[in-house]
């Protein structure tokens, strides 16, 4: 069964770059049938599209986001990664990995989520 | 790149139909058939529960359904039950992005 984990600091100081990685267990992310992508939800609020990457490094980002967005590929160790640089309070949120199935276009496994509070 | 637009909050009785609607723009809903909607229970991840409109995953029930006119999409969940309560969102492919519903709060009465 595929599965998602994130992980990283839970803790980022404004004006940071946060760092995340995303660690795919149960099947390669080398499939050509997938994307990989980050969702982010504030608390209380609702769930906002980052960017997804292809085996490749080929990347797509949310505009909104794209000059502070970095994300990255390791397949020799079945990872992927997440910066944003810059950050502030806003980008306080349960971060989640998920995967994009290129054929019916949708995130179909996702991990479990992990919070990012910034704060000094 | 804006919000699909979504009722923050929907309610029914058991045993009876929701719907819960959707609203974008010519740019993304109105121009592709892949919208998705996602069930998020408290303190959980997001399940898919309909992709591609109106198809459902294996192993969802199929008293979830979708549809779509237009620049808008609509999930109903018929014969609702009591573990459907929980916060619903659609997602649709918007050319190279995605873009997201801010979301709507089901409450089984």
């Amino acid at each position: 069964q595929l599965q998602l984990q994130e992980s990283g600091p839970g803790l980022v100081k404004p004006s940071e770059t946060l760092s995340l990685t995303c660690t795919v267990s149960g099947g390669s992310i080398s499939s050509s049938s997938y994307y990989w992508g980050w969702i982010r939800q504030p608390p209380g609020k609702g769930l906002e599209w980052i960017g997804s990457i292809y085996y490749s490094g080929s990347t797509y980002y949310n505009p909104s986001l794209k000059s502070r967005v970095t994300i990255s590929v390791d397949t020799s160790k079945n990872q992927f990664s997440l910066k944003l640089s810059s950050v502030t309070a806003a980008d306080t949120a349960v971060y989640y990995c998920a995967r994009l199935n290129v054929a019916t276009t949708n995130f179909d496994y996702w991990g479990q989520g992990t919070l990012v509070t910034v704060s000094s | 790149q804006s919000a699909l637009t979504q009722p923050a909050s929907v309610s029914g009785s058991p045993g009876q139909s929701i719907t819960i609607s959707c609203t974008g723009t010519s740019s993304d809903v109105g121009s592709y058939n892949l919208v998705s909607w996602y069930q998020q229970h408290p303190g959980k991840a997001p399940k898919l529960m309909i992709y591609e409109v109106s198809k459902r995953p294996s192993g969802v029930s199929n008293r979830f359904s979708g549809s779509k006119s237009g620049n808008t999409a609509s999930l109903t969940i018929s014969g609702l039950q009591a573990e459907d309560e929980a916060d619903y969102y659609c997602c649709s492919y918007a050319g190279s992005s995605f873009v997201f519903g801010g979301g709507t709060k089901l409450t089984v009465l």
